[in-house]
C-alpha cells in the first residue's frame, strides 16, 4: 500500500523558515517525480512546486509565488522528499500536501496524496 | 499563470448527468494533453479521478470521464450519486513547465 506522511508543519513568525518532510513508503521513491501543493484556509489548489527522478536529473520547477524562497530536495535512499521555506510571508499560511507524480511528471499524473500539514505564518 | 476558469457550482439530481468545464489557454490547455481532473471533499487530500485529459487511474468509477476541445477540457459526471458531491479541480501542465489549477468547481447533488 502507497502512503505519503507529511510532517514538519507548525506556527511560524513572518520571515523565519522551516522544513516540511514527505516520507513515502510502498513505492520504489526514486522511479517517481515528487510534487507540492498548498491550500489556502478556504481557498482552492495552488501548486508549490515539483522535483524529478534522478533519471530526469532531480530537476526542479516552482511556482512564482515561491520561486527563490522555497526549495525542494529529495533523500531516495529515506524515501523522502523535503519542502525547505525560507522568508516566509503570511500569504504562506496554508495546508501543505506532497504528492506522488508520474515518471514523466508533466503528465501531471499525481496519484498519491499524503494528509497534508498545516503551515501557519503569524506573529 | 493566471488560474484555469471553472464555474464556481454545478448541481444535479441523482442519477443526471453533469459537466464542468475548464477554460484555459494554448499555452496550457490546448497546448497539453496533460489536463488532470481532482476530487475533494470537505478536510481532506485530493483524489486524481482523470489523467492526460482523459485516462481513469484504477479504482476510480467509469462514471467519471475527460474530454478536450481546443482550449477547454471538460468533467463529465453519470449517474450522479450522492457521494459525488465535492469539489472539483482541473490542473493543467503549462508552457512554462509549471502546473496551473482551476478555480474548483463545487457539486451539489440535489
Amino acid at each position: 500500500e502507497v502512503q505519503l506522511v507529511e510532517s514538519g508543519g507548525g506556527l511560524v513568525q513572518p520571515g523565519r523558515s522551516l522544513r516540511l518532510s514527505c516520507t513515502a513508503s510502498g513505492i520504489t521513491f526514486g522511479d517517481y517525480a515528487m510534487s507540492w501543493f498548498r491550500q489556502a484556509p478556504g481557498k482552492g489548489l495552488e501548486w508549490v512546486g515539483f522535483i524529478t527522478s534522478k533519471f530526469y536529473r532531480g530537476t526542479t520547477e516552482y511556482a512564482a509565488s515561491v520561486k527563490g524562497r522555497f526549495t525542494i530536495s529529495r533523500d531516495d535512499s529515506r524515501g523522502i522528499a523535503y519542502l525547505q521555506m525560507n522568508s516566509l510571508k503570511t500569504d504562506d499560511t496554508a495546508v501543505y500536501y506532497c504528492s506522488k507524480g508520474g515518471q514523466l511528471v508533466r503528465s501531471g499524473r499525481f496519484d498519491y496524496w499524503g494528509q497534508g500539514t498545516l503551515v501557519t505564518v503569524s506573529s | 499563470q493566471s488560474a484555469l476558469t471553472q464555474p464556481a457550482s454545478v448541481s444535479g439530481s441523482p442519477g443526471q448527468s453533469i459537466t464542468i468545464s475548464c477554460t484555459g489557454t494554448s499555452s496550457d490547455v490546448g497546448g497539453y494533453n496533460y489536463v488532470s481532473w481532482y476530487q475533494q471533499h470537505p478536510g481532506k487530500a485530493p483524489k486524481l479521478m482523470i489523467y492526460e485529459v482523459s485516462n481513469r487511474p484504477s479504482g476510480v468509477s467509469n462514471r467519471f470521464s475527460g474530454s478536450k476541445s481546443g482550449n477547454t477540457a471538460s468533467l463529465t459526471i453519470s449517474g450522479l450519486q450522492a457521494e459525488d458531491e465535492a469539489d472539483y479541480y482541473c490542473s493543467s501542465f503549462t508552457s512554462s513547465t509549471t502546473f496551473v489549477f482551476g478555480t474548483g468547481t463545487k457539486v451539489t447533488v440535489l
